[in-house]
Protein backbone atom coordinates (compact mmCIF):
# COMPACT_ATOMS: atom_id res chain seq x y z
CA UNK A 1 0.00 0.00 0.00
CA UNK A 2 1.23 3.65 -0.38
CA UNK A 3 2.17 6.05 1.96
CA UNK A 4 3.11 9.45 2.34
CA UNK A 5 5.13 11.49 4.73
CA UNK A 6 5.36 14.70 5.46
CA UNK A 7 8.66 16.50 7.33
CA UNK A 8 7.31 19.17 9.76
CA UNK A 9 4.13 19.90 10.87
CA UNK A 10 4.60 23.20 10.87
CA UNK A 11 6.63 25.23 8.54
CA UNK A 12 7.17 29.02 9.56
CA UNK A 13 9.00 31.96 6.68
CA UNK A 14 9.04 35.27 6.22
CA UNK A 15 6.86 37.04 3.62
CA UNK A 16 9.41 37.00 0.21
CA UNK A 17 11.15 34.00 1.25
CA UNK A 18 11.18 30.79 -0.15
CA UNK A 19 8.53 28.03 0.51
CA UNK A 20 9.72 24.69 0.95
CA UNK A 21 7.47 21.59 2.02
CA UNK A 22 8.31 18.44 2.08
CA UNK A 23 6.60 15.01 0.88
CA UNK A 24 8.31 11.54 0.80
CA UNK A 25 6.07 8.61 -0.25
CA UNK A 26 6.29 4.89 -0.34
CA UNK A 27 4.89 3.27 -3.76
CA UNK A 28 6.14 -0.10 -5.27
CA UNK A 29 5.05 1.30 -8.86
CA UNK A 30 5.12 4.87 -9.96
CA UNK A 31 2.74 6.98 -8.07
CA UNK A 32 0.20 9.90 -8.79
CA UNK A 33 0.85 12.11 -6.54
CA UNK A 34 -0.87 15.39 -5.19
CA UNK A 35 -0.56 18.50 -3.39
CA UNK A 36 -3.90 20.03 -2.10
CA UNK A 37 -4.23 23.54 0.65
CA UNK A 38 -6.88 24.13 2.92
CA UNK A 39 -7.47 27.35 4.29
CA UNK A 40 -9.46 27.61 7.72
CA UNK A 41 -13.44 26.51 7.61
CA UNK A 42 -12.96 25.33 3.93
CA UNK A 43 -12.14 22.27 1.88
CA UNK A 44 -9.23 21.48 0.21
CA UNK A 45 -7.74 22.76 -3.61
CA UNK A 46 -5.72 21.30 -5.18
CA UNK A 47 -2.53 23.33 -6.03
CA UNK A 48 -1.18 20.57 -8.51
CA UNK A 49 -0.97 16.99 -9.65
CA UNK A 50 1.70 14.63 -10.57
CA UNK A 51 0.91 12.05 -13.08
CA UNK A 52 4.16 10.79 -14.28
CA UNK A 53 4.09 13.48 -17.98
CA UNK A 54 7.26 15.71 -16.19
CA UNK A 55 8.62 15.75 -13.01
CA UNK A 56 8.53 19.35 -12.60
CA UNK A 57 4.96 20.15 -12.25
CA UNK A 58 3.65 23.76 -12.08
CA UNK A 59 0.55 24.45 -10.24
CA UNK A 60 -1.40 26.96 -9.34
CA UNK A 61 -0.40 30.59 -7.04
CA UNK A 62 2.98 30.64 -8.00
CA UNK A 63 3.81 26.91 -6.08
CA UNK A 64 5.45 23.92 -8.30
CA UNK A 65 6.63 20.45 -7.33
CA UNK A 66 9.59 18.52 -8.27
CA UNK A 67 9.55 14.57 -8.67
CA UNK A 68 12.61 12.58 -7.52
CA UNK A 69 12.08 8.75 -7.93
CA UNK A 70 15.43 8.48 -6.60
CA UNK A 71 14.69 9.75 -3.16
CA UNK A 72 11.08 8.99 -3.45
CA UNK A 73 10.23 13.21 -2.85
CA UNK A 74 7.58 15.13 -3.91
CA UNK A 75 8.29 18.62 -2.09
CA UNK A 76 6.38 21.56 -3.38
CA UNK A 77 7.60 24.85 -3.65
CA UNK A 78 7.39 28.75 -4.14
CA UNK A 79 9.98 31.07 -4.92
CA UNK A 80 8.44 34.01 -2.89
CA UNK A 81 5.91 33.19 0.06
CA UNK A 82 2.80 35.86 0.52
CA UNK A 83 0.68 36.36 3.61
CA UNK A 84 -2.11 34.48 2.10
CA UNK A 85 -0.17 31.42 1.02
CA UNK A 86 -0.44 30.49 5.34
CA UNK A 87 -2.88 27.37 5.36
CA UNK A 88 -2.48 23.86 5.87
CA UNK A 89 -0.81 21.47 2.97
CA UNK A 90 -1.88 18.17 2.48
CA UNK A 91 0.57 15.90 0.64
CA UNK A 92 -1.88 12.57 -0.86
CA UNK A 93 -0.83 9.81 -3.36
CA UNK A 94 -3.65 7.74 -5.25
CA UNK A 95 -3.99 4.19 -4.29
CA UNK A 96 -3.25 2.43 -7.96
CA UNK A 97 -4.95 -0.88 -8.27
CA UNK A 98 -7.25 -3.59 -6.23
CA UNK A 99 -10.42 -2.87 -4.86
CA UNK A 100 -9.02 0.19 -3.21
CA UNK A 101 -8.50 2.30 -6.93
CA UNK A 102 -8.43 5.56 -6.68
CA UNK A 103 -8.57 6.40 -3.15
CA UNK A 104 -6.01 9.36 -1.89
CA UNK A 105 -3.85 8.91 0.76
CA UNK A 106 -2.70 11.53 2.73
CA UNK A 107 0.28 12.79 4.59
CA UNK A 108 -0.40 14.16 7.83
CA UNK A 109 -0.07 17.94 6.55
CA UNK A 110 2.07 21.23 7.51
CA UNK A 111 0.75 24.24 8.25
CA UNK A 112 2.40 27.16 6.83
CA UNK A 113 2.94 30.46 8.77
CA UNK A 114 4.07 33.76 6.94
CA UNK A 115 5.22 36.47 8.92
CA UNK A 116 5.51 40.06 7.78
CA UNK B 1 -16.02 29.59 -6.17
CA UNK B 2 -15.98 25.47 -5.65
CA UNK B 3 -17.76 23.61 -7.64
CA UNK B 4 -18.41 20.97 -5.25
CA UNK B 5 -21.85 22.80 -3.19
CA UNK B 6 -22.36 21.06 0.63
CA UNK B 7 -25.30 21.41 2.71
CA UNK B 8 -25.96 22.83 4.96
CA UNK B 9 -22.23 24.32 6.38
CA UNK B 10 -22.89 23.77 9.76
CA UNK B 11 -25.08 21.33 11.95
CA UNK B 12 -25.52 20.75 15.33
CA UNK B 13 -27.59 17.97 16.16
CA UNK B 14 -28.50 15.80 19.63
CA UNK B 15 -27.83 11.30 19.60
CA UNK B 16 -31.02 10.33 19.14
CA UNK B 17 -31.78 12.76 15.90
CA UNK B 18 -31.75 12.17 12.16
CA UNK B 19 -30.47 13.94 9.85
CA UNK B 20 -28.95 14.43 6.05
CA UNK B 21 -25.59 16.01 4.49
CA UNK B 22 -26.25 16.90 1.25
CA UNK B 23 -23.39 17.39 -1.49
CA UNK B 24 -23.98 18.45 -4.96
CA UNK B 25 -21.76 18.90 -8.16
CA UNK B 26 -22.43 20.05 -11.95
CA UNK B 27 -19.02 18.89 -13.39
CA UNK B 28 -20.10 15.82 -15.02
CA UNK B 29 -17.90 13.87 -12.61
CA UNK B 30 -18.93 10.23 -12.15
CA UNK B 31 -16.81 9.46 -8.84
CA UNK B 32 -17.92 10.93 -5.42
CA UNK B 33 -16.85 10.91 -2.09
CA UNK B 34 -17.42 11.60 1.92
CA UNK B 35 -14.52 12.36 4.35
CA UNK B 36 -14.50 13.08 7.58
CA UNK B 37 -11.66 15.24 8.97
CA UNK B 38 -10.99 15.55 12.45
CA UNK B 39 -9.35 18.84 13.21
CA UNK B 40 -5.86 19.24 12.80
CA UNK B 41 -6.45 16.10 11.32
CA UNK B 42 -5.84 14.67 7.30
CA UNK B 43 -9.12 13.66 6.01
CA UNK B 44 -10.06 9.98 6.44
CA UNK B 45 -12.23 8.59 3.75
CA UNK B 46 -15.46 7.00 4.81
CA UNK B 47 -17.16 6.10 1.12
CA UNK B 48 -16.65 5.86 -2.21
CA UNK B 49 -19.49 6.06 -5.20
CA UNK B 50 -18.45 5.23 -8.78
CA UNK B 51 -20.91 5.35 -11.49
CA UNK B 52 -23.82 5.93 -8.78
CA UNK B 53 -22.44 2.32 -6.91
CA UNK B 54 -21.08 2.32 -4.00
CA UNK B 55 -17.70 1.14 -4.36
CA UNK B 56 -15.71 1.84 -1.45
CA UNK B 57 -16.93 1.56 2.26
CA UNK B 58 -14.05 2.39 4.92
CA UNK B 59 -16.02 0.18 7.56
CA UNK B 60 -17.98 3.16 8.59
CA UNK B 61 -20.22 2.76 11.41
CA UNK B 62 -23.67 1.86 10.33
CA UNK B 63 -24.97 5.51 12.35
CA UNK B 64 -23.98 6.68 8.77
CA UNK B 65 -25.40 5.67 5.69
CA UNK B 66 -24.80 7.33 2.10
CA UNK B 67 -26.75 7.35 -0.96
CA UNK B 68 -26.24 8.46 -4.41
CA UNK B 69 -29.49 9.32 -5.82
CA UNK B 70 -28.40 10.50 -9.66
CA UNK B 71 -24.32 10.94 -10.54
CA UNK B 72 -24.88 14.60 -9.67
CA UNK B 73 -25.78 14.53 -6.30
CA UNK B 74 -24.48 12.31 -2.78
CA UNK B 75 -26.36 12.30 0.84
CA UNK B 76 -25.10 11.37 3.75
CA UNK B 77 -27.94 9.96 6.65
CA UNK B 78 -27.04 10.53 9.83
CA UNK B 79 -28.71 8.54 12.34
CA UNK B 80 -27.93 8.13 16.60
CA UNK B 81 -24.39 9.76 16.27
CA UNK B 82 -22.11 9.57 19.21
CA UNK B 83 -20.08 12.87 20.50
CA UNK B 84 -16.78 11.77 18.64
CA UNK B 85 -18.80 11.85 15.18
CA UNK B 86 -18.28 15.76 15.50
CA UNK B 87 -16.17 16.70 12.70
CA UNK B 88 -16.02 18.36 9.10
CA UNK B 89 -17.35 16.61 6.69
CA UNK B 90 -16.04 16.99 3.41
CA UNK B 91 -17.71 15.76 -0.14
CA UNK B 92 -15.61 15.25 -3.42
CA UNK B 93 -16.00 14.48 -6.86
CA UNK B 94 -13.64 13.13 -9.47
CA UNK B 95 -14.22 12.70 -13.12
CA UNK B 96 -13.90 8.45 -12.71
CA UNK B 97 -11.49 6.66 -9.63
CA UNK B 98 -8.69 6.42 -11.89
CA UNK B 99 -6.07 8.93 -10.89
CA UNK B 100 -7.75 11.98 -11.12
CA UNK B 101 -8.10 15.14 -9.04
CA UNK B 102 -10.22 15.42 -6.27
CA UNK B 103 -12.46 18.53 -5.81
CA UNK B 104 -13.57 19.01 -2.34
CA UNK B 105 -16.63 21.10 -1.11
CA UNK B 106 -16.23 23.56 1.77
CA UNK B 107 -17.71 20.92 4.14
CA UNK B 108 -20.32 20.29 6.62
CA UNK B 109 -19.28 21.80 10.17
CA UNK B 110 -21.20 18.38 12.60
CA UNK B 111 -21.37 19.24 16.34
CA UNK B 112 -23.11 16.33 18.09
CA UNK B 113 -24.51 17.44 21.72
Amino acid sequence: AQSVTQLGSHVSVSEGALVLLRCNYSSSVPPYLFWYVQYPNQGLQLLLKYTSAATLVKGINGFEAEFKKSETSFHLTKPSAHMSDAAEYFCAVSDLGGTSYGKLTFGQGTILTVHP
Amino acid sequence: DTEVTQTPKHLVMGMTNKKSLKCEQHMGHRAMYWYKQKAKKPPELMFVYSYEKLSINESVPSRFSPECPNSSLLNLHLHALQPEDSALYLCASSQDTFYQPQHFGDGTRLSIL
